[in-house]
């Protein structure tokens, strides 16, 4: 089993849809949270960045930690084409500078 | 957040010869730097734990003498793919973690061996 899993997709949504996307991860010394945007041929970019349970916002980004559920999400709300990439969670225990485990990612299509 | 620059982009080069990558951390001390490798359509698998001034760590399975580490400076890591083969032709990637854990990345490195 790995640490995390991710639902690889292609995930395909029509522009101003919400998306969803998720991770589950068996881990439970993984205390932070983080989402990575990555086009391609291009390095990841941190979306979200989350310490313990609860939700974030940031624009049309929610992330969300349900660490009794060991699931965590990524929300974008009002999605344009240009949201249009691979998704990466990823995660990592608590201290700094720690190694990070990565999610598969999920390649997510914004339809105009 | 952290500025990371990783040169070359991308790279060609001839089976058996050796291609050494750069990883620049331009606004931030980095005492510790990574090295990722990802293939097409999968996730980015940690190679090796750049450390200054000490060895690197590799994680299990990564041969430590075909990818060379070298973290001369608080600022520079360098990553040597030594006697280079098809099967090296990957997406390389460095990153650099703050002290909050967050962790920023260089642009990539595209190496094709011929």
């Amino acid at each position: 089993q790995k640490e995390v899993e991710q639902d690889p997709g292609p995930l395909s949504v029509p522009e101003g849809a919400i998306v969803s996307l998720n991770c589950t991860y068996s881990n439970s010394a993984f205390q932070y949270f983080m989402w990575y945007r990555q086009y391609s041929r291009k390095g990841p970019e941190l979306l979200m960045y989350t310490y313990s349970s609860g939700n974030k916002e940031d624009g049309r980004f929610t992330a969300q930690v349900d660490k009794s559920s060991k699931y965590i999400s990524l929300f974008i709300r009002d999605s344009q084409p240009s949201d249009s990439a691979t998704y990466l969670c990823a995660m990592s225990p608590v201290s700094s500078a720690s190694k990070i485990i990565f999610g598969s990612g999920t390649r997510l299509s914004i339809r105009p | 957040g952290a500025v990371v620059s990783q040169h070359p982009s991308w790279v060609i080069c001839k089976s058996g010869t050796s291609v050494k990558i750069e990883c620049r951390s331009l606004d931030f001390q980095a005492t510790t730097m990574f090295w990722y490798r990802q293939f097409p359509k999968q996730s980015l698998m940690l190679m090796a734990t750049s450390n200054e001034g000490s060895k690197a760590t590799y994680e299990q399975g990564v041969e430590k003498d075909k990818f060379l580490i070298n973290h001369a400076s608080l600022t520079l890591s360098t990553l040597t793919v030594t006697s280079a083969h098809p099967e090296d032709s990957s997406f390389y990637i460095c990153s650099v973690s703050t002290p909050s854990t967050e962790a920023f990345f260089g642009q990539g490195t595209r190496l094709t061996v011929v």
